[in-house]
């Protein structure tokens, strides 16, 4: 497999302005996360999609943020008006997992295969 | 809940053995181990399931009470390529999603020659 991959890498932005993340995630993986991860902090999750449909958003993600994964393929993460406090590695994961109903769902044995992330600092 | 690793640093000379540990406050289901090298994606290490199984590979293993709910990663005869930062990740209900993996801050391993 390619890998997951995140674009860009880096991004500086000032206060107040939006910005887009791109992860593209293997390609026959149907799942994919999100995650947030600050200085000595593990990853947090913040939204997973299965296929094209976004199943769960945690609570760490304001109304600013915003997630889509088009068919089912890449995803992209906005942040809109930004804030210092959105400073932070955004992490895109994936997994191939198995629908729940479609054979034996063996979500405990779910690896995820992490990108290299995009590390965004807000002046 | 945050699940709580120790210790949250080490250093140790090439060959010696290290142990990492995590734990929770609540019931386990399984633990997800990886390693993350500076200013690279975390990697999948291994999952251990209720029943306090043993794994591993290489040199690498780990175990998991899942009575005491907590599991330790255990590095043997350590090499260069071990130091970086270990993550355990714990579920702790049947919740179809890995939103329930919740992430502990991390053990940073530094390996010397």
């Amino acid at each position: 497999d390619t890998g997951v991959s995140q674009d860009p890498r880096h991004k500086i932005t000032k206060r107040g302005q939006n910005v887009t993340f791109r992860c593209d995630p293997i390609s026959e993986h149907n799942r994919l996360y999100w995650y947030r991860q600050t200085l000595g902090q593990g990853p947090e999750f913040l939204t997973y999609f299965q296929n094209e449909a976004q199943l769960e958003k945690s609570r760490l993600l304001s109304d600013r943020f915003s997630a889509e994964r088009p068919k089912g393929s890449f995803s992209t993460l906005e942040i809109q008006r930004t804030e210092q406090g959105d400073s932070a590695m955004y992490l895109c994961a994936s997994s191939l997992g198995k629908v729940r109903g479609t054979g034996s769902f063996r979500l405990s044995n779910e690896k995820l295969f992490f990108g290299s992330g995009t590390q965004l600092s807000v002046l | 809940q945050q699940p709580v690793q120790s210790p949250q640093a080490v250093i140790l000379r090439e060959g010696e053995d290290a142990v990492i540990n995590c734990s929770s406050s609540k019931a386990l289901y399984s633990v997800h181990w990886y390693r993350q090298k500076h200013g690279e994606a975390p990697v999948f290490l291994m999952i251990l399931l209720k029943g306090g199984e043993q794994k591993g590979h290489d040199k690498i293993s780990a175990s998991f009470n899942e009575k005491k709910q907590q599991s330790s990663l255990y590095l043997t005869a350590s090499q260069l390529s071990y130091s970086g930062t270990y993550f355990c990740g714990t579920r702790d209900s049947y919740s179809g999603s890995a939103r329930q993996l919740t992430f502990g801050s991390g053990t940073q391993l530094t390996v010397l020659p």
